[in-house]
């Protein structure tokens, strides 16, 4: 494992339906923290977990958005009854201590 | 509100001339920043940062410079290769407010580096 991994690299979803995401990080990297990208933007922060605890969220994170890191392992994000407003980049990264690695991301278009 | 900002969207350079990518911040809490590169269809790759501490930091071909008093900092990458045409995010985050380690990213800057 040399990076930080995420599934699926492309999502097409219909507006209303779900998607879950998965990240898995870097094995010895206990921080991980979900972050999304719209064209012209740099990313945004989203989430954030120290091993299993979910320590800090957005207000970008509407109710429709969830975050799971249940074993301080992978990561899943979960977005219920999509909107064409959540099309972008999500992306996840993981460190230890202060060096960060971003996985590739996944692009969610919402048709 | 934009805390972080990189008002070049682009930059074209000549092969072999310096590159200078600049930044600004407006949270004063700011300690810690980074240069992200991102190619298309990728995800962002670390590239350089600097603690507060500090005002230069060197790795190569890649050099950052902060002014805290201006709250700019700025990348300089000498020489510049085709390689390097990517597009440069400007980051930042708090360390001392313990808020995680989150970054606040710029918009970033698109460098084309000229054969």
């Amino acid at each position: 494992d040399t990076g930080v991994s995420q599934d699926p690299r492309h999502k097409i979803t219909k507006r209303g339906q779900n998607v879950t995401f998965r990240c898995d990080p870097i094995s010895e990297h206990n921080r991980l923290y979900w972050y999304r990208q719209t064209l012209g933007q740099g990313p945004e922060f989203l989430t954030y977990f120290q091993n299993e605890a979910q320590l800090e969220k957005s207000r970008l994170l509407s109710d429709r958005f969830s975050a799971e890191r249940p074993k301080g392992s992978f990561s899943t994000l979960e977005i219920q009854r999509t909107e064409q407003g959540d099309s972008a980049m999500y992306l996840c990264a993981s460190s230890l201590n202060w060096a960060t690695a971003f996985g590739s991301g996944t692009r969610l278009t919402v048709v | 509100d934009q805390q972080v900002k990189q008002n070049s969207p682009s930059l074209s350079v000549q092969e072999g001339r310096i590159s200078i990518l600049n930044c600004d911040y407006t949270n004063s809490m700011f300690d810690y920043f980074l240069w992200y590169k991102k190619y298309p269809a990728e995800g962002p790759t670390f590239l350089i940062s600097i603690s507060s501490i500090k005002d230069k930091n060197e790795d190569g071909r890649f050099t950052v410079f902060l002014n805290k008093s201006a709250k700019h900092l700025s990348l300089h990458i000498v020489p510049s290769q085709p390689g390097d045409s990517a597009v440069y995010f400007c980051a930042a985050s708090a360390r001392r407010a313990n808020t995680g380690n989150q970054f606040y990213f710029g918009t970033g800057t698109s460098l084309t580096v000229i054969p």
